[in-house]
């Protein structure tokens, strides 16, 4: 069974460009969620998806990021423009089932951005 | 705010045991995650623990004091594939939306 993937693995672009990140949860896997790491700090929340529904952006840094899933299936997350402060590690994870108190979360191997 | 405490690096021998600590101050708590991380890789999940008390998996064992407001990671019989960063992340109470507060990792460096 494949796991969450997404593309691309390395993304290197200037200031004020447009970035599109992909993730493909596990098949099946109505949650999506996209976590960040900028470097020298700690994973962060950036938001969750149910299906196509967004259940808690609460974690997005400003608009300058959009993330969507249509269809309920693959998820974008667009930064546009990009700044410096968004360079980082973005994670994809997905995850079986409703709300619950355990479960794993499945993460993907994550989208490097470098904003120069 | 959130604050979850972990030490930034550690170095044990192969063969040997290495406890993992993790300190928590969260405005919630419903559970507390270990995850493992090798260099350029995804996280992959090792324990889970939301009651007082060890969780033990083959070579890993985690442990959790709610009232301490800290955890371990503990691994025995060390290998040099388990130089990893060890993630420990906690879920906050809430609307259920499974948002995981992480510390920074801790690096580990398995020694011959």
């Amino acid at each position: 069974e494949a796991g969450v993937t997404q593309f691309p693995s390395h993304s290197v672009i200037e200031k004020g460009q447009t970035v599109t990140l992909r993730c493909d949860p596990i098949s099946g896997h109505d949650n999506l969620y996209w976590y960040r790491r900028v470097m020298g700090k700690e994973i962060k929340f950036l938001l969750h998806f149910v299906k196509e529904s967004k259940q808690d952006e609460s974690g997005m840094p400003n608009n300058r990021f959009l993330a969507e899933r249509t269809g309920g299936t693959y998820s974008t997350l667009k930064v546009q423009p990009a700044e410096l402060e968004d360079s980082g590690v973005y994670f994809c994870a997905s995850r079986a089932g409703g709300f619950g108190l355990g479960g794993e979360l499945f993460f993907g191997e994550g989208s490097r951005l470098t904003v120069l | 705010g959130q604050n979850i405490d972990q030490p930034t690096e550690m170095t044990a021998t192969e063969g040997a045991i290495v406890q993992i600590n993790c300190t928590y101050q969260t405005s919630g708590f419903n559970g507390l995650f270990w995850y493992q991380q090798h260099a350029g890789e995804a996280p992959t999940f090792l324990s889970y623990n939301v009651l007082d008390g060890l969780e033990e998996k083959g070579r890993f064992s985690s442990f959790l004091s709610r009232s301490k407001g800290y955890s371990y990671l503990l691994l025995k019989e060390l290998q040099m594939k388990d130089s990893a960063s060890y993630l420990c992340a906690v879920r906050l109470s809430g609307a259920g939306s499974y948002q995981l507060t992480f510390g920074k990792g801790t690096k580990l460096s398995v020694i011959p």
